[in-house]
């Protein structure tokens, strides 16, 4: 039972376009939502969060949406850079009552010159 | 600050073989985790601690231990390493009072 899916495992993008980068949830206790970047050989490093009583986070060139009725968040990467190609992991986690995260399998983001 | 950090980087184990990973943080951080990465799988919560001397059950905990003696320290013990544990494991911490979690740089298994 995948509570969080990631449905594209890659994306090519043109490098100065914007990025897409999606994640679906299927439970409704989740109420945090965290972005994180990979690169190869490297831990996975914290993006971006948003927690469910928003709609919208930004951060410089890296913006989340959440949708709760859709249980949908989107990360936009505007301009993408080069630097950005990594593989994007969303994670899901209740506040209350348990530690735990969910993640999803990823999407390898690839930003062409 | 070292952050989060994790011993060894890379081990080649024979089925059967026993070992244990170490992970470490300086940030005084109370809550650990221990996560592993399969191609096509993401990143799975294997077992987790809120507190010196606590731990759970994460997703996939079966074939592991861990121990958390100290709070700066967080162990993943192999009993009996299988090939189906070949993966890459990932150690992370986060305090009470936030919700990001910080990993470590991986330690890539390797169980022939």
């Amino acid at each position: 039972d995948q509570q969080v899916k990631q449905n594209s495992p890659s994306l090519s993008v043109q490098e100065g376009r914007i990025s897409i980068l999606n994640c679906d949830y299927t439970n409704s206790m989740f109420d945090y939502f965290l972005w994180y970047k990979k690169y190869p050989a490297e831990g996975p490093t914290f993006l971006i969060s948003i927690s469910s009583i928003k709609d919208k986070n930004e951060d410089g060139r890296f913006t989340v949406f959440l949708n709760k009725s859709a249980k949908h968040l989107s990360l936009h990467i505007v301009p993408s850079q080069p630097g950005d190609s990594a593989v994007y992991f969303c994670a899901a986690t209740s506040t209350s009552g348990t530690y735990k995260y969910i993640f999803g399998t990823g999407t390898r983001l690839k930003v062409l010159a | 600050n070292a952050g989060v950090t994790q011993t060894p980087k890379f081990r080649v184990l024979k089925t059967g073989q026993s070992m244990t990973l170490l992970c470490a943080q300086d940030m005084n951080h109370e809550y650990m985790y221990w996560y592993r990465q399969d191609p096509g799988m993401g990143l799975r919560l294997i077992h987790y601690s809120v507190g010196e001397g606590t731990t759970a059950k994460g997703e996939v905990p079966d074939g592991y231990n861990v121990s958390r003696l100290k709070k700066q320290n967080f162990l993943l013990g192999l009993e009996s390493a299988a090939p189906s544990q070949t993966s890459v494991y990932f150690c992370a911490s986060r305090s009470p009072g936030g919700q990001t979690q910080y990993f470590g740089p991986g330690t890539r298994l390797l169980v022939l």
